[in-house]
C-alpha cells in the first residue's frame, strides 16, 4: 500500500519569507513524487516531480523539491514566498511503471500575507 | 499543444437523477485518461483510468461508472445520485504510467 501525508493543513507566512511544505510518504519501493498547486476555484497545476537521479529538482513558478529517502520526505521550497504564492499545495506519488494509481496528501492551505 | 475538455462546467442535480461527465483531450493520441473526485475543501480520490480504448479500470467503488468509447474522450456516468456524489471531478491525462498527469479544468457538481 502506499500513502502521503502532508502533517501541517495550513501554513501562513509573510511575504519575503521562505517557504517550506513538508510531505512524508510511505512506499516500499522506489516512488515516483509530484506537487501539485490549486488556486481556489481553479483545477490542479504540475509543479515539479520527482523520478530518479538528482534529490533537488527544480519546478515551475520558482519553486524546487528535495528527495529524501532517508526520512521518505519530499519537501517543497521557495524563498521568498510572494502573496500570489496562496493556494493548495498538494503532494502525490505514484508507485510507477505499469501502475497507474496517483495517490495524494490532503494538502497544505498555503496563505502568504502581504 | 495538448488541451483537454471538461462538460458541463457545473451542474445542480437531484438525488436519484442519472449524471454523465465528459472530457476531451486533443492533440495527444493514446493517452492514458484518469478521473478524479474531490470533496469540497477536500483532497483527491482517483476513481478510474484508461490506458486505451474500450478498457476502464475502477479504483475505487463509488457507485459511479466510466468508459471511454473514442481514444480522445472519457465519460463518468451513474444512472442514480447520491447526495454524497457532491463535488469537483476533475478529469487528466498522462502519457504513460508514473508520467506527470495533466489535468482538465474540472465540473463541479451539486446534489441536492
Amino acid at each position: 500500500a502506499q500513502s502521503v501525508d502532508q502533517p501541517d493543513a495550513h501554513v501562513t507566512l509573510s511575504e519575503g519569507a521562505s517557504l517550506e511544505l513538508r510531505c512524508s510518504y510511505s512506499y516500499s519501493a522506489a516512488p515516483y513524487l509530484f506537487w501539485y498547486v490549486q488556486y481556489p476555484g481553479q483545477s490542479l497545476q504540475f509543479l515539479l516531480k520527482y523520478i530518479t537521479g538528482d534529490t533537488v529538482v527544480k519546478g515551475t513558478k520558482g519553486f524546487e523539491a528535495e528527495f529524501r529517502k532517508s526520512n521518505s520526505s519530499f519537501n517543497l521550497k521557495k524563498s521568498p514566498a510572494h502573496w500570489s504564492d496562496s493556494a493548495k499545495y498538494f503532494c502525490a506519488l505514484e508507485s510507477g511503471g505499469s501502475n497507474y494509481k496517483l495517490t495524494f496528501g490532503k494538502g497544505t492551505l498555503l496563505t502568504v500575507t502581504p | 499543444a495538448q488541451t483537454i475538455h471538461q462538460w458541463p462546467v457545473a451542474e445542480i442535480k437531484a438525488v436519484g437523477s442519472p449524471l454523465s461527465l465528459g472530457c476531451t483531450i486533443k492533440g495527444k493520441s493514446s493517452p492514458n485518461l484518469y478521473w478524479y473526485w474531490q470533496a469540497t475543501g477536500g483532497t483527491l480520490q482517483q476513481l478510474f483510468y484508461s490506458i486505451t480504448v474500450g478498457q476502464v479500470e475502477s479504483v475505487v467503488q463509488l457507485n459511479l461508472s466510466a468508459s471511454r468509447p473514442k481514444d480522445d474522450q472519457f465519460i463518468l456516468s451513474t444512472e442514480k445520485l447520491l447526495l454524497s456524489h457532491s463535488g469537483f471531478y476533475l478529469c487528466a491525462w498522462s502519457r504513460q504510467g508514473g508520467d506527470t498527469q495533466y489535468f482538465g479544468p474540472g465540473t463541479r457538481l451539486l446534489v441536492l
